[in-house]
């Protein structure tokens, strides 16, 4: 089935540096990749929708400029959590669909800790 | 936009009792509603899907049924067992403007514990 790796799975970094999370998708393209944020506890929200060779679609409420994302390839989406803070602190998942528009198969999760 | 309501928050059964968590959507135009169980510290996995024009499903000892007209759906798993104990997640589907893709809106989560 389809596969979509995610790295790192746990980082810990200071307050104030930035963090890139990779997500691949291994054994399909997918021109759309979705990144969610999950809190403990929580449901999945929506941050934004990674478009390969356009820009990211941002859902309301999350900056722009805050969470950088990248889809350089078919394969792969990048998630960059600039001067992180503490609040940043969080489990982040992307998604890619498969199977025609609507299934989503996840990776296994990035969770960041900021000092 | 879309907002998914899911309930119960928490849920515990008997081993073999029935488990059903139910959601309503706001969004008619939604199309797609899969459920999901997510262990703790893993990734979400897709269960059940049920599509708009299918009014129930079934695989095995999970069902999902739906109901567009009152817009709600509901997730049965009959026979529980001790590794049914997971956080299930349902979604509905938005559609995506402009030849964007569909995106997935999550309900709240139900912690299902399953007691031996």
């Amino acid at each position: 089935g389809a596969v979509v790796s995610q790295h790192p799975s746990r980082v810990i970094c200071k307050s104030g540096t930035s963090v890139k999370i990779e997500c691949r998708s291994l054994d399909f393209q997918a021109t759309t990749m979705f990144w969610y944020r999950q809190f403990p506890k929580q449901s999945l929200m929506l941050m934004a929708t990674s478009n390969e060779g356009s820009k990211a679609t941002y859902e309301q409420g999350v900056e722009k400029d805050k969470f950088l994302i990248n889809h350089a390839s078919l394969t792969l989406s990048t998630l960059t959590v600039t001067s992180a803070h503490p609040e940043d602190s969080s489990f982040y998942i992307c998604s890619a669909p498969y199977s025609g528009a609507n299934v989503l198969t996840f990776g296994a999760g990035s969770r960041l800790t900021v000092l | 936009g879309e907002n998914v309501e899911q309930h119960p928050s928490t849920l515990s059964v008997q081993e073999g009792d029935s488990a059903v968590i139910k959601c309503t959507y706001s969004d008619s135009a939604s199309n797609y509603f899969p459920w999901y169980k997510q262990e703790l510290g893993k990734r979400p996995q897709l269960i059940i899907d049920i599509r708009s024009n299918v009014g129930e499903k079934k695989d095995q000892r999970i069902a999902v049924t739906l109901n567009k007209t009152a817009k709600h759906f509901s997730l049965h798993i009959t026979e529980t067992q001790p590794e049914d104990s997971a956080v299930y997640f349902c979604a509905a589907s938005i559609k995506g403007y402009g030849g964007a893709t569909n995106k997935l809106i999550f309900g709240t989560g139900t912690l299902l514990a399953v007691q031996p």
